[in-house]
């Protein structure tokens, strides 16, 4: 099984909302991703998660609030976002050596994203 | 830090017909990994090849295979026998094995497929 899934596919809030994705793999990949991407752009790295714990936070605002409760769970919690938070939300996974910065050619799985507009 | 440029913005093939998607980068490190996404209008990011830095051999997946120069810091992506399904938006990307699984991504190249 080398399938990341991503719910939901589309999500709509407002300003105001709280609201949640959510990432699954079951690959026993203990790195986990979470990316932005913008319309006919690169996906840019929001946050990284190595054996559950954050290892990398690009400098994302605090709106955004990621959480990883077990190896196979990525969440991302959202709240009071603006209208430019309005992206493709791509969750990605793969292997990851333990003890070691990354070290390893292992590539990327990535999910079919979450279509998000801010209202 | 490691940039990666993808000078074609757009490219147009011909269905059955061969092209040449290129791609440089720009690092200081011996040991890297170099990938080729595809993301169609599903939006799915679909890994194409890889290929590692310390392998001469150029790597090849069915109609897909790569040109890796080191020297000239370049890992362009040869499709050959193009079909209608090609079509899609192709990110080169480079990964350091130093750097804790940071990946970075190229502008991307839109490739259309005509039939």
């Amino acid at each position: 099984d080398t399938e990341v899934t991503q719910t939901p596919k589309h999500l709509v809030m407002g300003m105001t909302n709280k609201k949640s994705l959510k990432c699954e793999q079951h690959m026993g990949h203990r790195a986990m991703y979470w990316y932005k991407q913008k319309a006919k752009k690169p996906p840019e790295l929001m946050f990284v998660y190595s054996y559950e714990k954050l290892s990398i936070n690009e400098s994302v605002p605090s709106r955004f609030s990621p959480e990883c409760p077990n190896s196979s769970l990525l969440n991302l919690h959202l709240h009071a976002l603006q209208p430019e938070d309005s992206a493709l939300y791509l969750c990605a996974s793969s292997q990851q050596l333990p003890g070691t910065g990354g070290i390893g050619s292992y590539e990327q799985y990535f999910g079919p994203g979450t279509r998000l507009t801010v209202t | 830090a490691q940039t990666v440029t993808q000078s074609q913005p757009e490219m147009s093939v011909q269905e059955a017909e061969t092209v040449t998607l290129s791609c440089t980068y720009d690092t200081s490190e011996s040991d890297y990994y170099l990938f080729w996404y595809k993301q169609p209008p599903s939006r799915q990011m679909i890994l194409v090849i890889r290929q590692e830095a310390y392998k001469q051999q150029n790597a090849t997946e069915n109609r897909f295979s790569v040109n890796f120069q080191k020297a000239a810091k370049s890992f362009s992506l040869k499709i050959s026998d193009s079909q209608l399904g090609d079509a899609a938006m192709y990110f080169c990307a480079y990964r350091s094995p130093y750097n804790n699984n940071d990946m970075r991504f190229g502008a991307g190249t839109r490739l259309t497929v005509k039939p």
